[in-house]
């Protein structure tokens, strides 16, 4: 167990519709990543956050946002969701939010859009 | 960005055998490479990492050797166990420009099985 959380385990639901991941980082954590993982893009990095702020982007659509609120967990919204938006998402976690910390990863959110 | 390439995509081997599993990078800036383990559906578990100013680690069964020069890092387990059948994946840090703290640069993964 890594310490980090995430709900729900599984999602399904329609193209059209909007979800919303959550994640709750290990104690002490500031920095929260989000990637995504499907079978043809691998492991992708989505979005980092940094105690309640925004400190880098990867390839996240603009149909998708992310916030990290003052407690620390974070939320990632998709929305207007597409048959190819079906993929594993995963929330990480470290202590600060700079390069060569160690990250440690939650089980994971199955999204499937039907 | 970074770009990390991680060959073979499957390996098998016999218990007790050892396994290796190569990874390259392209950003000579990248300076901390980790390695995750991820069970079929569970999120990748960290299992050994290592930073550009060491060469080699270990921790009991497995290892990690970087070559900065050949921009190439490597995974071994030594007496491999049913139990190490999982997919690995190898990351980098990649450069410190600003917009890339803190993420990784994942490769495409690496299904290990390990037969009784």
């Amino acid at each position: 167990d890594s310490g980090v959380t995430q709900t729900p385990k599984h999602l399904i639901t329609a193209t059209g519709q909007r979800v919303t991941l959550r994640c709750s980082p290990r104690s002490g954590d500031l920095s929260v990543y989000w990637y995504q993982q499907s079978l043809d893009q691998g492991l992708q990095f989505l979005i980092q956050y940094y105690n309640g702020e925004e400190r880098a982007k990867g390839n996240i659509l603009e149909r998708f946002s992310a916030q990290q609120f003052p407690d620390l967990h974070s939320e990632l919204n998709l929305s207007s969701l597409e048959l190819g938006d079906s993929a594993l998402y995963f929330c990480a976690s470290s202590v600060a939010g700079t390069r060569g910390n160690e990250q440690f990863f939650g089980p994971g959110t199955r999204l499937t859009v039907l | 960005g970074e770009n990390v390439e991680q060959h073979p995509s499957t390996l098998s081997v016999q218990e007790g055998d050892s396994a290796v599993i190569k990874c390259t990078y392209s950003d000579s800036a990248s300076n901390y490479f980790p390695w995750y383990k991820q069970e079929l559906g569970k999120g990748p578990q960290l299992i050994i990492d290592i930073r550009s100013n060491v060469g080699e680690k270990k921790d009991q069964r497995i290892a990690v050797t970087l070559n900065k020069t050949a921009k190439h890092f490597s995974l071994h387990i030594t007496e491999t166990q049913p139990e190490d059948s999982a997919v690995y994946f190898c990351a980098a840090s990649g450069p410190d420009r600003g917009s890339t703290l803190g993420r990784l640069y994942f490769g495409r993964g690496t299904q290990l099985t390990v037969w009784p």
